[in-house]
């Protein structure tokens, strides 16, 4: 099973400023089929990027995804106040599929 | 675009079974698409259940719910089912059921999901 690590666990930033979310994986993720999901309180998540950096339809362009093999970057470019919540990412790429802890974005 | 709806929140006693179901509005997702279910319990970070396959119906359980969990697909009503059985107090979570965008569980992103239902143990 493919174990994905998140970092950090939580981070404080403020509107304007940019975040950089980290996702690690145990094993190369096959494919490089890495999906980042956005939570917010008592909500479903919400796809935000696929297959690593493409971002899924009606995403903002300020969301943009990295990397590949092992480690993947979730970069929010400039943060709106909508987007503080948790970001969770997830690799579909072999059985069984597996979460990130999240991150927690916060003001 | 394909909606889910899933059934009401539950109260279930320990040892008891819940059957969660998810059933698709604007189209025929069951035959096209695979279909996985994602519980979160309060607090805590997304768990993938397992998921069915679309056309052959082929189930893949993570092991921890392996023996406890039967995940279904009725295509002629376009629902999916969840069944968790030998409830414990830790199985208290929203369950969610969720589209993939493709017939299979690998290599296809979640794309579409249900608002989620509250199963209390």
């Amino acid at each position: 099973e493919i174990v994905l690590t998140q970092s950090p666990g939580t981070l404080s930033l403020s509107p304007g400023e940019r975040a950089t979310l980290s996702c690690r994986a145990s094993q190369s993720v096959t494919n490089n089929y890495l999906a980042w999901y956005q939570q917010n309180p008592g909500q479903a998540p919400r796809l935000l990027i696929y297959g690593a950096f493409s971002r899924a339809t009606g995403i903002p362009d300020r969301f943009s995804g990295s990397g590949s093999g092992t480690d993947f970057t979730l970069t929010i470019s400039r943060l709106e106040p909508e987007d503080f919540a948790v970001y969770y990412c997830q690799q579909y790429g072999s059985s069984p599929q597996s979460f990130g802890q999240g991150t927690k974005l916060e003001l | 675009q394909v909606q889910l709806v899933e059934s009401g929140a539950e109260v279930k006693k320990p040892g008891s079974s819940v059957k969660v179901s998810c059933k698709a509005s604007g189209g025929t997702f069951v035959r096209n698409y695979a279909i996985s279910w994602v519980r979160q319990a309060p607090g805590q970070g997304l768990e993938w259940m397992g998921g069915i396959t679309a056309i052959f119906g082929t189930v893949n359980y993570a092991q921890k719910f392996q023996g406890r969990v039967t995940i279904t697909a009725d295509e002629p009503t376009s629902t999916a089912y969840m069944e968790l059985s030998s409830l414990r107090s830790d199985d208290t979570a929203v369950y969610y059921c969720a589209k993939h965008n493709g017939y299979a569980l690998s290599g296809f992103y979640m794309d579409v999901w249900g608002k989620g239902t509250t199963v209390t143990v």
